[in-house]
C-alpha cells in the first residue's frame, strides 16, 4: 500500500501570501492518479486538482498542481481568506485497486 | 445542479449493522462510478469503497472487506453502502462522492454513523 506523508502538518500564513504544500509518496505515483482537495471546517471537501496538475472545473487559477513519480506539490500563489482550511493529497493504486489520503495539511491564518 | 444527499445514518450497537443511502440527482448516474469515504471526529479522510457505473466491480479499503457492501440500484439514481459487524472505529461522517475510479470530484455533505454502546 502507497503511503502518502503531507508536509507542513500546520502552515501559518497570512492573506496574500503564498503556500506550498507537500506530498510525499512511499513509492512511485502515476501522476494522473494524484488528486488533492480542500475541506472546511464542518463541510465535505471539494475537489481542486486531479491528475496532479489539471484544476477541477470552477477552481480558481491561484491554485496550481505540480510534481511526479513520489514528489507533489499544491501551491496557492496568493492566500485569500476562504483557502484557509485542510488541504488533502490523494492517490490512486491499480493493485489492487485502492485509494489512500495523506494526512493534511492545514493552514491557518498568521 | 449535481447534487449527493446521503441518509441512513444514526447510532448503533458494536456489532450492529446499518444501511447508509446517497440519493444523486443533476447528472446521469448510471453513467458514473461511486465512492464511499469516511472521516472519524477530528481525522483525515480515509476510502471506504468503490463501485463501477455498471455494479461490474467493486472494490474495498481492507479495513472494512468483508463487512461492508457497496452496491447501487441505477434505476432509482441511489448508492448504498450496507455495513455489518460494526465497530467503534467505525464512527464516522460518511460521504460518498461521485468520480471515476481515481478520485472524487462531487461529494455530498455526509452522514453521521456512531457506533456505540
Amino acid at each position: 500500500e502507497t503511503v502518502l506523508t503531507q508536509s507542513p502538518g500546520t502552515l501559518s500564513l497570512s492573506p496574500g501570501e503564498r503556500a506550498t504544500l507537500s506530498c510525499r509518496a512511499s513509492q512511485s505515483v502515476s501522476s494522473t492518479s494524484l488528486a488533492w482537495y480542500q475541506q472546511n471546517p464542518g463541510q465535505a471537501p471539494r475537489l481542486l486538482i486531479y491528475g496532479a496538475s489539471s484544476r477541477a472545473t470552477g477552481i480558481p487559477d491561484r491554485f496550481s498542481g505540480s510534481g511526479s513519480g513520489t514528489d507533489f506539490t499544491l501551491t496557492i500563489s496568493r492566500l485569500e481568506p476562504e483557502d484557509f482550511a485542510v488541504y488533502y493529497c490523494q492517490q490512486y493504486g491499480s493493485s489492487p485497486p485502492q485509494l489512500t489520503f495523506g494526512g493534511g495539511t492545514k493552514v491557518e491564518i498568521k | 445542479q449535481v447534487q449527493l444527499v446521503e441518509s441512513g445514518g444514526g447510532v448503533v450497537q458494536p456489532g450492529g449493522s446499518l444501511r447508509l443511502s446517497c440519493a444523486a440527482s443533476g447528472f446521469t448516474f448510471s453513467n458514473y462510478g461511486m465512492h464511499w469515504v469516511r472521516q472519524a471526529p477530528g481525522k483525515g479522510l480515509d476510502w471506504v469503497a468503490f463501485i463501477r457505473y455498471d455494479g461490474s466491480n467493486k472494490y474495498y479499503a481492507d479495513s472494512v472487506k468483508g463487512r461492508f457492501t457497496i452496491s447501487r440500484d441505477n434505476s432509482e439514481n441511489t448508492l448504498y453502502l450496507q455495513m455489518s459487524s460494526l465497530r467503534a472505529e467505525d464512527t464516522a461522517v460518511y460521504y460518498c462522492a461521485k468520480g471515476p475510479g481515481n478520485y472524487m470530484d462531487v461529494w455530498g455533505k455526509g452522514t453521521t454513523v456512531t457506533v456505540s454502546s
